[in-house]
C-alpha cells in the first residue's frame, strides 16, 4: 500500500515549456486535490477532484489544467510555464470531504527559469 | 477574505511543553485541522476538532473554541523528533481546507 505517490519529485523547467505532473493513489479515495506551497504562505489549492471525470477549480487555478480519467490518478497540467509557478506541488486524497483527513503525496519540486 | 493566523516561528527545549496558537476567520466552519510538516516532506495529520473542547492524542493535544475563532496545539514531553512545522487548517462552508502558513518549532536540547 503506497499510499499517494507523486512523479517526478524535482523538475527544473524554462519559461514556456511544458510538463505534467502525476499523482497517483491506492486507496480507493473519491477526493484527490493539487495544492502549492510557497515559503510563507499557506497550502494554496490549485484543482480538485470529487470523482472520476470530474475537476474543480480552486483557489489559484490559472495558468494550469487537470484531468482525472482514472480514479485512482490526477494529473496536473502547466502549458506554458512561468516563473511564478516555482514552487512545491502536493497533490492530496481523501475519501470523504467532510471531516475526513487529507492524505499527502512527497511533493513535486517545480523550478522555472 | 478567509485568514488563517498562526506564529512564525517557536523555539522550546526538549522535554519541555509548547502551545502553537491559531486564529482563523472563515466563510463558514466545518472542522479545524492540525498537520505536521517535517523540512522536505508532506503534512501528515495530526488532529481534528469539530466541537468545542480539548482532544487529547498522547503527547499531542488540540484545543477549539470556536465562538472565538481560536484553537491551539499542545506538546507535551518534547524530543528532538518533534522540530518540524505545524500547519493549521480549517474547511471552509464551502469543505475546502484554508490553511495557515506554518509555525516552524525549534526543539533545542
Amino acid at each position: 500500500n503506497a499510499g499517494v505517490t507523486q512523479t517526478p519529485k524535482f523538475r527544473v523547467l524554462k519559461t514556456g515549456q511544458s510538463m505534467t505532473l502525476l499523482c497517483a493513489q491506492d486507496m480507493n479515495h473519491e477526493y484527490m486535490y493539487w495544492y502549492r506551497q510557497d515559503p510563507g504562505m499557506g497550502l494554496r489549492l490549485i484543482h480538485y477532484s470529487v470523482g472520476e471525470g470530474t475537476t474543480a477549480k480552486g483557489e489559484v487555478p490559472d495558468g494550469y489544467n487537470v484531468s482525472r480519467l482514472k480514479k485512482q490518478n490526477f494529473l496536473l497540467g502547466l502549458e506554458s510555464a512561468a516563473p511564478s509557478q516555482t514552487s512545491v506541488y502536493f497533490c492530496a486524497s481523501s475519501f470523504m470531504v467532510e471531516q475526513e483527513t487529507q492524505y499527502f503525496g512527497p511533493g513535486t519540486r517545480l523550478l522555472v527559469l | 477574505g478567509q485568514n488563517i493566523d498562526q506564529p512564525t516561528e517557536m523555539t522550546a527545549t526538549e522535554g519541555a511543553i509548547v502551545q502553537i496558537n491559531c486564529t482563523y476567520q472563515t466563510s463558514g466552519f466545518n472542522g479545524l485541522f492540525w498537520y505536521q510538516q517535517h523540512a522536505g516532506e508532506a503534512p501528515t495529520f495530526l488532529s481534528y476538532n469539530v466541537l468545542d473542547g480539548l482532544e487529547e492524542k498522547g503527547r499531542f493535544s488540540s484545543f477549539l473554541s470556536r465562538s472565538k475563532g481560536y484553537s491551539y496545539l499542545l506538546l507535551k514531553e518534547l524530543q528532538m523528533k518533534d522540530s518540524a512545522s505545524y500547519l493549521c487548517a480549517v474547511m471552509d462552508s464551502n469543505y475546502q481546507l484554508i490553511w495557515g502558513a506554518g509555525t516552524k518549532l525549534i526543539i533545542k536540547p
